[in-house]
């Protein structure tokens, strides 16, 4: 497709389970960002990819959080053992250059 | 720490009202400056944008922001809103991040409700 997608769109699992998000970014795009906005904040940045170079992970909020971009392409983001503050809305978003960021959909995540 | 300052969150308006939505930042150095737009069940969408140059930008749907830097503001403004303007408006500031990109720190948004 033509925009950045996310997969899935809704993620309803158990506190204590772990769970993968998915995103695939505009072709071309060698930047990819993370964010995740919760009810009532901001959009909070939590990490940041750029081609082939080490990922910029300075917003990742604790070690449960990781993020792989195989390929420089497909990106996941992994939480693992699921607190129920980490409900939120995940976004990715990709550039290319100094352009502006694209932004997906979003995975709705709620954590029981 | 550099943030960014939403001072509305809900706004409420009668059709052909005029908008002003209120963003600073404190940062010291350089900034581009954003607004976003979320419009209901839709993802983000680049309204307008501040790099350099006139300090007042246009951006789409009528949309136009000031950035004083004497003030360290980029309000957003529209004349005359419309139901459609019904969205979700975020003001984000970007930096430079180490290795090269970018990242944009984020307001909390403002929520904003047209009435016909």
């Amino acid at each position: 497709g033509a925009g950045v997608s996310q997969s899935p769109s809704n993620k309803v699992t158990e506190k204590g389970k772990d769970v993968e998000l998915r995103c695939d970014p505009i072709s071309g795009h060698t930047a990819l960002y993370w964010y995740r906005q919760s009810l009532g904040q901001g959009l909070e940045f939590l990490i940041y990819f750029q081609g082939n170079s080490a990922p910029d992970k300075s917003g990742l909020p604790s070690d449960r959080f990781s993020a792989e971009r195989t390929g420089g392409s497909v990106s996941t983001l992994t939480i693992q053992r699921t607190q129920q503050e980490d409900s939120a809305v995940y976004l990715c978003a990709s550039s290319f250059g100094d352009q502006p960021q694209h932004f997906g959909d979003g995975t709705r995540l709620s954590i029981l | 720490a550099q943030s960014v300052s939403q001072h509305n969150h809900h706004v409420i308006l009668s059709e052909a009202a005029s908008l002003e939505l209120g963003c600073n930042y404190s940062y010291g150095g350089t900034v581009n400056l954003f607004w976003y737009v979320q419009y209901p069940g839709q993802h983000l969408q680049l309204l307008l944008k501040y790099f350099s140059g006139d300090p007042l930008v246009k951006g789409i749907k009528g949309f136009e922001a000031e950035f004083i830097k004497s003030k360290f503001s980029f309000n957003l403004r529209k004349p005359s809103v419309q139901w459609s303007d019904t969205a979700e408006y975020f003001c984000a500031v970007m930096r430079g991040l180490t290795g090269g990109g970018n990242k944009l720190t984020f307001g909390t948004g403002t929520q904003l409700k047209v009435e016909l």
